[in-house]
């Protein structure tokens, strides 16, 4: 199995700060990496696939970048909805497998 | 547009079968090479894979999971199921049915999840 490892697990940040989530697989994936956010007793939401295309209806405060191994979310001014945790995803095979999820609070 | 709903009972006892099923609204589940999945969340955990099937019935299980598991699909109701024998404590989670539209995209509709719990 492809294991996915996100840092930082948790994070602290105020209204208006940039945020970078990062997410490593454990071999080359290419762009076949997807990002949700996820809300308390919520299913999780679609925000970026292939690595850096936005879903339809998500703000364009949210970005994605990187292929092979290494890749990234960032938000670049966090809002109050934004509040939630994040996890990627690889679609490079199966089984399909998740990181274990970044969690965005507020300072 | 395509809605997800998943339901089945919320206590199932050790060493039984979980049985959910996921009815799929606003579109048909035959239309298009989607993949229906089963991905599932213990409490303050992260997100684990079960499995998905084509409307086709062609089925892909996570190994961890796969000698208990069975995905089926009645495209006459608009349904998948999930089927997972010899329950455990570690089988307690909220369970979610998702529409995987492929690459690049991904899994784009989700039902709002049902709770198990395993427990006598």
């Amino acid at each position: 199995d492809i294991q996915m490892t996100q840092s930082p697990s948790s994070l602290s940040a105020s209204v208006g700060d940039g945020v970078t989530i990062t997410c490593r697989a454990s071999q080359n994936i290419n762009k076949y990496l997807n990002w949700y956010q996820q809300k308390p007793g919520k299913a999780p939401k679609l925000l970026i696939y292939g690595a850096s295309s936005l879903q339809s209806g998500v703000p364009s405060r949210f970005s994605g970048s990187g292929s092979g191994t290494d890749f990234t979310l960032t938000i670049s001014s966090l809002q109050p909805e934004d509040f939630a945790t994040y996890s990627c995803q690889q679609t490079y095979n199966t089984p399909r497998t998740f990181g274990q999820g970044a969690k965005v609070e507020i300072k | 547009q395509v809605q997800l709903q998943e339901s089945g009972p919320g206590l199932v006892k050790p060493s039984q079968t979980l049985s959910l099923t996921c009815t799929v609204s606003g579109g048909s589940i035959s239309s298009g090479s989607y993949s229906w999945n089963w991905i599932r969340q213990p409490a303050g955990k992260g997100l684990e894979w079960i499995g998905r099937i084509y409307a086709s019935g062609s089925t892909n299980y996570n190994p961890s999971l796969k000698s208990r598991v069975t995905i089926s699909v009645d495209t006459s109701k608009n349904q998948f199921s999930l089927e997972l024998i010899s329950l455990t404590a570690a089988d307690t989670a909220v369970y979610y049915c998702a529409r995987d539209v492929g690459y690049p995209y991904g899994m784009d509709v989700w039902g709002q999840g049902t709770t198990v719990t395993v427990s006598s």
